[in-house]
C-alpha cells in the first residue's frame, strides 16, 4: 500500500525550514528518501532502518518512528538546490521487501 | 563507477512494433529493477531481479517482458504496447539480493522516455 506524504507541495524562501511527512498503514522494515529534479532520475538521500533512528546529511535529516509507522524529512536553512520532488519509499516487513513510493512532495525554494 | 546507464534515452514506437530497453550497471549490485513513472507521479515498481532471477512481478501486462542476461544487464522487451504505456521507464540497482533492497540505496538510471503512437 502506498505511503501517504504531506504536504503535497511547499514553497519556501531561501534559508527557511521545511518538514515532509510520510506515513504508512502497515509495519515497516525501512524508509527511504529520494529527491527528483525535473527531467532527472531520483537521487538517494537516506535510509532509516531502525525505529527511532535519525540520520542527517548536511542540513537534511530524517527520523523514523517505527511504532507510528511514520518518517519525517527535515530540511533546514533551505537552498535553491533543494528544489525538487521528494519521495519517501517504504519497505514493509512482508511482501518481498519491495519499495513503494509515496505520491511525492513538490518543494520550491525561491531566492 | 556509480552509474546506471540506460539506452535509449528517448523512444517512439508504434503499437505493432517490438523494441527493447537496456540497462547496465558495473557496481556489482545483485538486485535490479524496472520502474514506470508517469508525469507528476511517483515511480511505480514493475519488476525486481535478485541474483539474476525474477523475484517480483507486480502484475505487469505480458506486453512487457523483462530479461536479465547477466548480473550487469537488464532488458525490458516491449511488444504491442498501448498509448497509455507512454511514460518514463527507470532502471535501478542496489546491493544485496531481495532483503538488501530494504537496507541499501537504489541507484537510478536517467530513464528512457517512451512514447507509443
Amino acid at each position: 500500500q502506498q505511503p501517504v506524504q504531506s504536504p503535497q507541495a511547499v514553497i519556501l524562501r531561501e534559508g527557511e525550514d521545511a518538514v515532509i511527512n510520510c506515513s504508512s498503514s502497515k509495519a515497516l522494515y525501512s524508509v527511504h528518501w529520494y529527491r527528483q529534479k525535473h527531467g532527472e532520475a531520483p537521487v538517494f538521500l537516506m535510509i532509516l532502518l531502525k525505529g527511532g533512528e535519525q540520520k542527517g546529511h548536511e542540513k537534511i535529516s530524517a527520523s523514523f518512528n517505527e511504532k507510528k509507522q511514520q518518517s519525517s524529512l527535515y530540511l533546514t536553512a533551505s537552498q535553491l538546490s533543494y528544489s525538487g520532488t521528494y519521495f519517501c519509499g517504504t519497505v514493509g516487513n512482508t511482501g518481498g521487501f519491495k519499495t513503494i513510493f509515496g505520491a511525492g512532495t513538490r518543494l520550491f525554494v525561491k531566492a | 563507477d556509480t552509474e546506471v546507464t540506460q539506452t535509449p534515452k528517448h523512444l517512439v514506437m508504434g503499437m505493432t512494433n517490438k523494441k527493447s530497453l537496456k540497462c547496465e550497471q558495473h557496481m556489482g549490485h545483485r538486485a535490479m529493477y524496472w520502474y514506470k513513472q508517469k508525469a507528476k507521479k511517483p515511480p511505480e515498481l514493475m519488476f525486481v531481479y535478485s541474483y539474476e532471477k525474477l523475484s517480483i512481478n507486480e502484475s505487469v501486462p505480458s506486453r512487457f517482458s523483462p530479461e536479465c542476461p547477466n548480473s550487469s544487464l537488464l532488458n525490458l522487451h516491449l511488444h504491442a504496447l498501448q498509448p497509455e504505456d507512454s511514460a518514463l521507464y527507470l532502471c535501478a540497482s542496489s546491493q544485496g539480493g531481495l532483503v538488501g533492497q530494504g537496507e541499501t540505496e537504489a541507484f537510478f538510471g536517467q530513464g528512457t522516455r517512451l512514447t507509443v503512437v
